[in-house]
């Protein structure tokens, strides 16, 4: 069974500046994507970014960036020129290739302020 | 393109009594997702259905919760009878069958049983 876990539950940041997010998982597939989901409090779950295990080359999109290490298991968000409308609960994700099924397992969340 | 609808956003109900909850996916996605979100948590699974066949419900406590998506469209989720541990958001998602990893969600529906 995989099994994701976030070690932070809050995090703070300042309005403009960087943060980081952290993410592991355990998994014996080879196969695999890696997603990070916002969830504010409205609840509805957006897709920040997602990565493919294949690929080496990190994600991005606009202002966030993954960090992938698959030999460390670890997959870790950051988050640049941080904006207000950041704030809200970060979910890192794991999903087996479609091939094996397509359940997302989700980490434990952290609550991310990005303050004025 | 409209995302996923969820109805109802809140219910209240008391212990013992049944709820439901109707979802309908982006159109077109073949694939429909139930999670449940307890509070301060991660969503977890309770069952997939690819068109009107559910495929994965090992994660669904039979004994009360049941499930159908009868069209392969829109599904309902149904807790009978509810207890208080079940208080949560159920959320819904929709995916393509092929070439598409991406799972939508809806807004959820918060259930509080007292």
């Amino acid at each position: 069974a995989q099994t994701v876990t976030q070690s932070q539950p809050e995090m703070s940041v300042q309005e403009a500046e960087t943060v980081t997010l952290s993410c592991t998982y355990d998994t014996s597939e080879n196969n695999y994507y890696l997603f990070w989901y916002k969830q504010p409090p409205s609840r509805q779950m957006i897709l920040v970014i997602r990565q493919e295990a294949y690929k080496q080359q990190n994600a991005t999109e606009n202002r966030f960036s993954v960090n992938f290490q698959k030999a460390a298991k670890s997959f870790s968000l950051k988050i640049s020129d941080s904006q207000l409308g950041d704030t809200a609960m970060y979910f890192c994700a794991f999903m087996k290739h479609r091939t094996s099924g397509s359940r997302l397992t989700f980490g434990e969340g952290t609550q991310l302020t990005v303050n004025p | 393109e409209a995302g996923v609808v969820q109805s109802p956003r809140y219910k209240i109900i008391e212990k013992k009594q049944p709820v439901a909850f109707w979802c309908n996916p982006i159109s077109g996605h073949n694939t429909l997702y139930w999670y449940r979100q307890n509070l301060g948590q991660g969503p977890e699974l309770l069952i997939r259905y690819e068109n009107e066949e559910a495929v994965d419900d090992s994660q669904l406590p039979k004994d009360r919760f049941s499930a159908e998506r009868l069209k392969g469209v829109d599904s309902t989720l149904k807790i009978q009878p509810a207890e208080l541990g079940d208080s949560a958001v159920y959320l819904c998602a929709s995916s393509l069958v092929t070439g598409n990893y991406e799972q939508y969600f809806g807004p959820g529906t918060r259930l509080t049983v007292t």
